[in-house]
């Protein structure tokens, strides 16, 4: 199964921006757009950010998700304790005619 | 807030098969495309595919498309996911989730709403 490539690990300390990229190639990140989900310990996957850059109502603002060419990255900004969870890009490639997840990064909270 | 209410867990042989359902409202069924997302232990998400009810059209990875199917059922706004030939590998947790058709229908693939997931262990 492809996948989009992201780090398997983040860290960060309270307080700081830690960013979470995401790669991938023309038929899928470079031709189509990038959400982002959050999964906490022993939890559902959710939504925080959709069409590249947008966040559902009820997500802080303190994410964000940017992309450029055939990359994309989620910024995390006034890092919190909760925000310890999984990380998830995904997005529609074109050549394979399906939904594409990375494999996930795991951010730490120092 | 529109909910997705999966079957419960399920135990199954090698070589058999499995039918999950996810029950939905009447307007998430008419207006939403619904996709399943499994995640084995210890593992990332992957996408096996979906339906949009209102249009009776599906999409299948590739990777399942031989042994996948995906049903609707109106009357009770259900959506259902058949997968045959099980292995150990197909040991997950089966998520239903689901995405706004108008975003679908644009290549917009996102996944707003999950079920809380049904787990299938196959097992002999």
């Amino acid at each position: 199964q492809s996948v989009l490539a992201q780090p398997t690990s983040a860290s960060g300390t309270p307080g700081q921006r830690v960013t979470i990229s995401c790669s991938g190639v023309t038929s899928n990140i470079g031709s189509n757009y990038v959400s982002w989900y959050q999964q906490l310990p022993e939890a559902t996957p959710q939504l925080l950010i959709y069409t590249n850059n947008r966040r559902p109502s009820g997500v802080p603002d303190r994410f964000s998700g940017s992309k450029s060419g055939t990359s994309a990255s989620l910024a995390i900004s006034g890092l919190r304790s909760e925000d310890e969870a999984d990380y998830y890009c995904a997005a529609w490639d074109d050549s394979l005619g399906a939904v594409i997840f990375g494999g996930g990064t795991k951010l730490t909270v120092l | 807030q529109a909910q997705l209410v999966q079957s419960g867990a399920e135990v199954k042989m090698p070589g058999s098969s499995v039918k999950v359902s996810c029950k939905t409202s009447r307007d998430t069924f008419s207006s939403y495309t619904l996709s399943w997302v499994r995640q084995a232990p210890g593992h990332g998400l992957e996408w096996l595919g979906g339906v949009i009810p209102i249009f009776d059209k599906t999409h299948s990875a590739r990777d399942f498309q031989d042994r996948i199917a995906f049903t609707t059922d109106e009357s009770t706004s259900t959506v259902y996911i058949d997968l045959n030939s099980l292995t150990s590998e197909d040991t997950a947790v089966y998520f239903c989730v689901a995405t706004p058709t108008i975003a679908t229908t644009a290549s917009r693939w996102y996944f707003d709403l999950w079920g809380r997931g049904t787990h299938v262990t196959v097992s002999s």
